[in-house]
């Protein structure tokens, strides 16, 4: 199995700040690598797919970078609707999620 | 509009099975493949199965092997998940997800489904 390791696990961080979270993989798993937003009681938002790619209507302030074994989900200024869990996930073999990261106020 | 409905929260006994339903619409159904994930209270997400409408070829991660099923019934363009030997810790919401496409991540949820295990 792939594993998936997001970093950090939580953190905290304020309105306009530039936010970077981090994901590895246990193995390379090329660009399959997509990004998701789950906020309190809903279903996970896709952001960013293919490593890169960013998801219709997600707003541009979000962005991704990697291949192989680590990525990035970089948040450039952060909004308050952007306050919320953050999840990668390998298409490669399977699908994989990492553990989530927590973005609150700080 | 892409829409994936699932049905309603359940309450079960340990030992017991469930079957969740999730009907998608807005889309040809056979086109698009389906997954199953879940979310254990305050946990992360946990990646169940998937199903090829079009072929009614399954694959189940290695955890559940055994105790899913995934089914589809085109007539109505419903994905069924059925979950056997239920568990405490299978309690859980339940999400129906669609693949995008090559790639392989969900465009589209549905809005969960509550499965509580309980005695």
């Amino acid at each position: 199995d792939i594993q998936m390791t997001q970093s950090p696990s939580s953190l905290s961080a304020s309105v306009g700040d530039r936010v970077t979270i981090t994901c590895r993989a246990s193995q390379s798993i090329y660009t399959y690598l997509n990004w998701y937003q789950q906020k309190p009681g809903k279903a996970p938002k896709l952001l960013i797919y293919g490593a890169s790619n960013l998801q219709s209507d997600v707003p541009s302030r979000f962005s991704g970078s990697g291949s192989g074994t680590d990525f990035t989900l970089t948040i450039s200024s952060l909004q308050p609707e952007d306050f919320a869990t953050y999840y990668c996930q390998q298409s490669h073999t399977s699908r994989t999620f990492g553990q989530g990261t927590k973005v609150d106020i700080e | 509009q892409v829409q994936l409905v699932q049905s309603g929260a359940e309450v079960k006994k340990p030992g017991a099975s469930v079957k969740v339903s999730c009907k998608a619409s807005g889309y040809t159904f056979t086109t698009y493949y389906m997954h199953w994930i879940r979310q254990a209270p305050g946990q992360g997400l946990e990646w169940m199965g998937i199903i090829n409408p079009n072929t009614d070829i399954t694959l189940y991660a290695p955890k559940f092997q055994g105790r899913v099923t995934v089914t589809r019934d085109t007539s109505t363009s419903t994905v069924y998940m059925d979950l056997s030997r239920l568990r405490y810790e299978d309690t859980a919401v339940y999400y129906c997800a669609r693949e995008k496409g090559p790639g392989g991540s969900f465009d589209y949820w549905g809005q969960g489904t509550l499965v509580t295990v309980s005695s």
